[in-house]
């Protein structure tokens, strides 16, 4: 069965860095486009970033372009996103989710969810 | 960059039905599909609805969604206690090249 796990999640100080990383199972990874949604605390659903299912392509929401950047390892079945210059606001519920179709957010499967606190 | 307009709130009683709206533009809802979450505590999201009107399997059939132009809806018949939670609308935008993710709407079950 398809399996999504996040890992990397944790407290972090401002202005530092962190990575998370999605093992994903059950599926052929390299056919599938990927991406990273946050939720904050108490707030609304966020998209992150998505990255075509070869790595060719890879778009990112205003609010963390320039600082993250979203990878794969299609040979490790792994999907990773490091965050650079971690901000309070960039505290949030990070989940990695597959695309069914393409790269247009039709979600089909989403892992569990890794935390990431970003405090002083 | 949230150009998904979603009501912040709406209600209704038990067994009533409720719309929820979310309202884009010509460049994310007018070209691209409209999905539908409902938030579910300490999990990821459930899809309720994807490419504007579809259900996946296990979604109870009092869900339904529809689009118009650059305009989509949510609609919940038969409400229940468990629908009291927030919604969420999504659409790709080809402008923006990003995905957007509407405000939210609380549902209140009276």
């Amino acid at each position: 069965q398809v399996q999504l796990v996040e890992s990397g999640g944790g407290v972090v100080q401002p202005g530092r860095s962190l990575r998370l990383s999605c093992a994903a199972s059950g599926f052929t990874f390299s056919s599938y486009g990927m991406h990273w949604v946050r939720q904050a605390p108490g707030k609304g659903l966020e998209w992150v970033a998505v990255i075509w299912y070869d790595g060719s392509k890879k778009y990112y929401g205003d609010s963390v372009k320039g600082r993250f950047t979203i990878s794969r390892d299609n040979s490790k079945n792994t999907l990773d996103l490091q965050m650079n210059s971690l901000r309070a606001e960039d505290s949030a519920v990070y989940y990695c989710a597959r695309d069914r179709r393409d790269y247009k957010g039709d979600f089909d499967y989403w892992g569990q969810g890794i935390l990431v606190t970003v405090s002083s | 960059q949230s150009v998904l307009t979603q009501p912040p709130s709406a209600s209704g009683t038990p067994g009533q039905k409720v719309t929820i709206s979310c309202s884009g533009s010509s460049s994310n809802i007018g070209s691209n599909s409209v999905y539908w979450y409902q938030e579910l505590p300490g999990t990821a999201p459930k899809l309720l609805i994807y490419g504007n009107n579809q259900r996946p399997s296990g979604v109870p059939d009092r869900f339904s969604g529809s689009k118009s132009g650059t305009s989509a809806s949510l609609a919940i018949s038969g409400l229940r206690s468990e629908d009291e939670t927030n919604y969420y609308c999504s659409s790709w935008d080809d402008s923006l090249s990003a995905l957007l993710f509407g405000g939210g709407t609380k549902l209140t079950v009276l």
